[in-house]
C-alpha cells in the first residue's frame, strides 16, 4: 500500500498569514503516460463529511476560494492556504488514488493563533 | 444538484452483516463510479471500495474478504455489505461520486453526509 503521511499534524496560523501542509507519498503517485499526480486534498470540518479542494495534484475545485493552492510532483505535495480565514478552520486530509487501495493520509488541523 | 444519502441500521451486533445504501438523488447513476469511505470516531479516512454503474467493482484488500457492494440503477441506489463485523468496523460511512471521465481511478467530488454505525451487542 502506499502510505501517506502529512506534516505537521496541527498547526495554528494567525489570521490572514499564510498556512502551508505537507504531504508525502511512499512511492511517486505521477502516471508517467499522462504526466498527471494522482493527488487529491479534502477538507473537513466537524460533523461534516470531506469536501474535495484539490485534485490532481494542483487542480482547484470549481467554487473553491483561490487562497487555496495545491502544489508538487512525485511523492511531495503541498497544500497552502495563502491567507487563512475563519472558515478554515479544519482537518485537511491528502489522498492518493493512483494505486489500489486509494490511501488517506492522517490527517492535519489547522486552527487559529 | 445531485445529492447522496446515506441509510442503515446505526447499530449492529458483532459478528453480523452491516448493511448501508446510498441513495442518489438529482442525476443519474450512469456514467459514474460510486465509492464508499468510512472514518471510525475521531480517526482518519479508509477507503472500502467503489462499483462502476454496470456492476465492476475493485475493493480494499484488507476488507476485500468481508466485504460486497452492489448498485441498483432503477432505483438510484447502491450498497454495501460488511460480514462478520467487529468493534473495529465501528465508523461513520461515507457513500461518494466518483467523476466519470476518470475510469475509475480518481478521487471523490461529492460526498453523502455519512452515517455512524457502532458494533457493539
Amino acid at each position: 500500500d502506499i502510505v501517506m503521511t502529512q506534516s505537521p499534524d496541527s498547526l495554528a496560523v494567525p489570521l490572514g498569514e499564510r498556512a502551508t501542509i505537507d504531504c508525502k507519498s511512499s512511492q511517486s503517485v505521477l502516471f508517467s503516460s499522462n504526466n498527471k499526480n494522482y493527488l487529491a486534498w479534502y477538507q473537513q470540518k466537524p460533523g461534516q463529511p470531506p469536501k474535495l479542494l484539490i485534485s490532481w495534484a494542483s487542480t482547484r475545485e470549481s467554487g473553491v476560494p483561490d487562497r487555496f493552492s495545491g502544489s508538487g510532483s512525485g511523492t511531495d505535495f503541498t497544500l497552502t492556504i495563502s491567507s487563512l480565514q475563519a472558515e478554515d478552520v479544519a482537518v485537511y486530509y491528502c489522498q492518493q488514488y493512483d494505486n489500489i487501495p486509494w490511501t488517506f493520509g492522517q490527517g492535519t488541523t489547522v486552527e487559529i493563533k | 444538484q445531485m445529492q447522496l444519502q446515506e441509510s442503515g441500521p446505526g447499530l449492529v451486533k458483532p459478528s453480523e452483516t452491516l448493511s448501508l445504501t446510498c441513495s442518489v438523488s438529482g442525476g443519474s447513476l450512469s456514467s459514474h463510479y460510486w465509492g464508499w469511505i468510512r472514518q471510525p470516531p475521531g480517526k482518519g479516512l479508509e477507503w472500502i471500495g467503489y462499483i462502476f454503474y454496470n456492476g465492476d467493482t475493485k475493493y480494499n484488500p484488507s476488507l476485500e474478504s468481508r466485504v460486497s457492494l452492489s448498485i441498483d440503477t432503477s432505483k438510484s441506489q447502491f450498497s454495501l455489505k460488511v460480514q462478520s463485523v467487529t468493534a473495529a468496523d465501528t465508523a461513520v460511512y461515507y457513500c461518494a461520486r466518483i467523476p466519470p471521465y476518470c475510469g475509475g481511478d480518481c478521487y471523490f467530488d461529492l460526498w453523502g453526509r455519512g452515517t455512524l454505525v457502532t458494533v457493539s451487542s
